[in-house]
């Protein structure tokens, strides 16, 4: 069964201080990996597409790896305003569905 | 450009009520998606539509269901609630490329609460 298993689940940083989220899959055939940001009351918001292993995406303070088993978002310098849950999720074989996990709870401080 | 609309906002229903609710997508986009995300678990994959048609539909029972509109906008339909059925359900669009869609836009959801 395609599984989809997000790492911590809650994460609590300093502002500065630098961390990575972790994203481990276990699918047959992946299409794609997909990060998004929730904020509180609000839908996802896309960040990042990764499609193949050694592939690394960065946007801001943000940086995605993926290899053959999980992924990795890199936070460089937290701000407070980075807090958000950051949600993966993978696409397998056809129709369009997406299997999300359960996502990382991050808090920065200042 | 106005994102996916999703409405109402807030829906509160008691035990075997039937409850509705609407999405609009992104002017352009053809599929539509819905997920339920209860509180403390990821999105949960429930439907998906495109071009009107039912197209993939996740580990719902039947008492889940919708339709998409000639207008590509979509709705949600929920039988005889339960109170497991609190959740936020989330909408999302895309533009459908082969079978593949890049990114999901999401709206900001129905929170419903079943009491």
């Amino acid at each position: 069964e395609d599984q989809v298993t997000q790492s911590p689940e809650a994460l609590r940083l300093q502002e500065g201080e630098s961390s990575s989220l972790n994203c481990s899959y276990t699918v047959s055939g992946l299409r794609g990996l997909f990060w998004y940001r929730q904020d509180p009351g609000k839908g996802p918001e896309f960040l990042f597409t990764l499609y193949s292993a050694g592939e690394e995406k960065e946007k801001e303070r943000l940086k995605a790896t993926l290899t053959k088993k999980e992924s990795f978002l890199h936070i460089t310098a937290p701000k407070p305003e980075d807090s958000a849950t950051y949600l993966c999720a993978v696409q397998t074989g056809g129709y369009n569905k997406l299997i999300f996990g359960a996502g990382t709870r991050l808090a920065v401080h200042p | 450009e106005a994102g996916v609309t999703q409405s109402p906002t807030h829906l509160i229903k008691t035990r075997g009520q039937q409850v509705t609710l609407r999405c609009s997508p992104i002017s352009g986009h053809t599929s539509v998606y819905w997920y339920q995300q209860a509180l403390g678990l990821g999105l949960q994959f429930l439907l998906w539509y495109d071009e009107g048609e039912e197209r993939n539909r996740g580990n719902f029972p039947p008492r889940f269901s919708g339709r998409q509109f000639p207008n590509y906008s979509s709705e949600l339909n929920v039988n005889a609630l339960e109170l497991e059925d609190s959740a936020l359900y989330l909408c999302a669009s895309s533009l459908a490329v082969r079978g593949f869609n890049e990114k999901l836009f999401f709206g900001s959801g129905t929170q419903l609460s079943v009491l």
